[in-house]
């Protein structure tokens, strides 16, 4: 079974701080993916990276940057937190055979910015 | 431009009644691909079912069934005899047969909730 893991289910950070999301998978994919999701708005991307080192903006990629060194891990980097950006956030990771490709996703970070 | 539209926002059943999720989408590719999938309240997205658009055959998979109709561009989800372990949220997404990426775009989601 495609397992996607993520590094909290529950994160409690402050105003201001550095913080950092993890995202690992055992499929040996090659897309990841980071979304957040509010109520009314939906799932919303906010990167994705289709090989390591390669990312590409989303959506939403304002506040946020991502870092792949490893092809199995994608991390979300809020450089400066804000209480905007809390949310839901599910990482997903897909093969490489484009659009027919399933996204798998994460059991997503409940992240509240105080 | 694509999208996926889920009208229904909140549903509401009794135990053991059948209930439709309707998803329409909008696209301008040829070759596309639909899904669905299940967000219990643990919150983990669970895939459900992938469908390609030269396959427009219903599926049915136990007391769930999809119906694919190119011609109204929808892709509805009908599950049978609901049950309370079906209370979820249910989206709809749309990726195109010209990304290499494999990008979803996604419906705002229908909250189906089953009482006992």
């Amino acid at each position: 079974d495609v397992k996607v893991t993520q590094s909290s289910r529950y994160l409690v950070k402050r105003t201001g701080e550095k913080v950092f999301l993890e995202c690992v998978q055992d499929m040996d994919h090659e897309n990841m993916f980071w979304y957040r999701q509010d109520p009314g708005l939906g799932l919303r991307l906010i990167y994705f990276s289709y090989d390591v080192k390669m990312k590409e903006k989303g959506d939403i990629p304002e506040g946020y940057s991502v870092s792949r060194e490893k092809k199995e891990r994608f991390s979300l980097i809020l450089e400066s937190a804000s209480t905007n950006q809390t949310s839901m956030y599910l990482c997903a990771s897909s093969g490489w055979g484009g659009g027919q490709e399933t996204q798998y996703f994460g059991p997503g970070t409940r992240l509240l910015v105080l | 431009a694509q999208k996926v539209t889920q009208a229904q926002t909140e549903i509401s059943v009794v135990e053991k009644e059948d209930v439709t999720l309707d998803c329409v989408y909008e696209t301008r590719d040829t070759t596309y691909y639909l899904f669905w999938y299940k967000q219990p309240p643990s919150g983990e997205l669970v895939f459900l079912i992938r469908r390609n658009s030269f396959d427009e055959q219903n599926e049915i998979s136990g007391r769930y069934s999809w119906n694919f109709q190119k011609s109204t561009s929808s892709f509805n989800f009908t599950i049978t005899a609901s049950q309370v372990v079906d209370s979820a949220v249910y989206f709809c997404a749309l990726s195109g047969g010209s990304s290499n990426t494999g990008k979803l775009i996604f419906g705002q989601g229908t909250t189906l909730q089953v009482k006992p």
